[in-house]
């Protein structure tokens, strides 16, 4: 089947501009994770949902910073008048476990935004 | 904040040597991870430890658990070109989602 797909791939946006970046999970997953990535580093943490609950927003970085998931499928993150910081690529991953450690986390490609 | 330190940040190698990555922590974690990230990819989950002490193989690549479950390391024999790209462990603490990712490792080897 199908693995996590994310779009677009790559985003270049001015400053100050909105940008919305999509993630369509594996089919029937419920858990649902979106990670920023600086360059040459490990993915941070940024938001969790639990099918159409966003259960912990602890690591978005500002208020410029909104995710959504209301059909408990597909997921949106969207940033507000975007800052040069905000350049990263942004990984959404997919569980199909809920709630416990030790489980796969299948992740997408990445969009990479950049942010002139 | 990265809670996950790895060491080396950068290896670059000769194909057939031997080579081990370090994952070091102050916390305690219930269960590690590595994954192996391509450019342009998101990362693959390699292996999961969740023992302390526990050790696993994977064809040429020897993961194991810190007893005190604070570390972990990486261990490949006779590296390959195809194992150039970013590695990468995550830690779990008990009770929760959340995965904390280590600073990485990216390695490359040459032919």
């Amino acid at each position: 089947g199908a693995g996590v797909s994310q779009s677009p791939r790559y985003k270049v946006a001015k400053r100050g501009q909105d940008v919305a970046l999509r993630c369509d999970p594996i089919s029937g997953h419920v858990s649902l994770f979106w990670y920023q990535q600086a360059l040459g580093q490990g993915p941070e943490f940024l938001t969790y949902f639990q099918n159409e609950a966003q259960l912990d927003k602890s690591g978005l970085p500002s208020d410029r910073f909104f995710a959504e998931r209301p059909e408990g499928s597909v997921s949106t993150l969207k940033i507000q008048r975007t800052q040069q910081e905000d350049s990263a690529v942004y990984l959404c991953a997919s569980t199909s476990r809920t709630g416990v450690s030790s489980y796969e986390q299948y992740f997408g490609p990445g969009t990479r935004l950049t942010v002139t | 904040t990265q809670l996950l330190e790895q060491s080396p940040q950068f290896l670059s190698i000769q194909e057939g040597e031997n080579l081990t990555v370090y994952c070091n922590s102050s916390s305690v974690f219930s269960s590690l991870q590595w994954y192996r990230q391509e450019p342009g990819e998101g990362p693959v989950l390699l292996v999961t430890v969740v023992t302390g002490g526990e050790v696993k193989k994977l064809k040429r690549l020897t993961f194991q658990f810190g007893d005190a479950r604070k570390d972990s390391s990486l261990h490949i024999t006779a590296a390959q070109p195809g194992d150039t790209g970013l590695y990468l462990c995550a830690g779990t603490t008990s009770g929760t989602y959340k995965y904390i990712f280590g600073t990485g490792t990216r390695l490359k080897v040459l032919a």
